[in-house]
């Protein structure tokens, strides 16, 4: 990958509402999108990811949906939870895990209750 | 299972010191990582090792050598560190080479 650009850099919404964070890439050749929660003084969970090949997934409250023609992929989430607090990175992968991950600069999402 | 161990969680050396971090996967994943994470920045790539063999080193300074002894275990070497050589040490591995399972991290810091 040569280039990941997340927005926002930070999140607040209140409990109950949605979160959206967008990345956009420029390797036209990446395949491989997926999302990372970390929280603090932990390591990067995998929560979602997407191939090119579809252009939406969705696991319970978490979606991530793919435009490969405007190279962004988007992550939501909805019915916010105080739990979902946390820095979220969104990556790609365009060497077929052969040059590792690209990440985004990544967004911290706040919940105010 | 998805879990890959790393320790320690915390280390504290001297810029003479040897030390080495440890890492470890017993799912059979084909793929194992080394990444560098500072404070409030994503990780950065530094080794790939793939099959046991180092297939990607983005030119990371001498002072930090990989080894994977075997398709479980990778460790990172360190020696001469710098201070600013401080941050989470993060392990992944891959059961087909894209898919990564990062686990907890090792927090150096150098003094």
């Amino acid at each position: 990958g040569e280039n990941v650009e997340q927005h926002p850099s930070t999140l607040s919404v209140q409990e109950g509402d949605s979160a959206v964070i967008k990345c956009t890439y420029s390797d036209s050749a990446s395949n491989y999108f997926p999302w990372y929660k970390q929280e603090l003084g932990k390591g990067p969970q995998l929560i979602i990811d997407i191939r090119s090949n579809v252009g939406e997934k969705k696991d319970q409250r978490i979606a991530v949906t793919l435009n490969k023609t405007a190279k962004h992929f988007s992550l939501h989430i909805t019915e916010t939870q105080p739990e979902d607090s946390a820095v979220y990175f969104c990556a790609e992968d365009s060497g077929g895990g052969a040059d590792g991950l690209t990440f985004g600069k990544g967004t911290h999402l706040i919940i105010q209750p | 299972d998805t879990e890959v161990t790393q320790t320690p969680k915390h280390l504290v050396m001297g810029m003479t010191n040897k030390k080495s971090l440890k890492c470890e996967q017993h799912m059979g994943h084909r793929a194992m990582y080394w990444y560098k994470q500072k404070a409030k920045k994503p990780p950065e790539l530094m080794f790939v090792y793939s099959y046991e063999k180092l297939s990607i080193n983005e030119s990371v300074p001498s002072r930090f050598s990989p080894e994977c002894p075997n398709s479980s275990l990778l460790n990172l070497h360190l020696h001469a560190l710098q201070p600013e050589d401080s941050a989470l040490y993060l392990c992944a591995s891959s059961p087909e080479g894209v898919t990564q399972y990062f686990g907890p991290g090792t927090r150096l810091t150098v003094l």
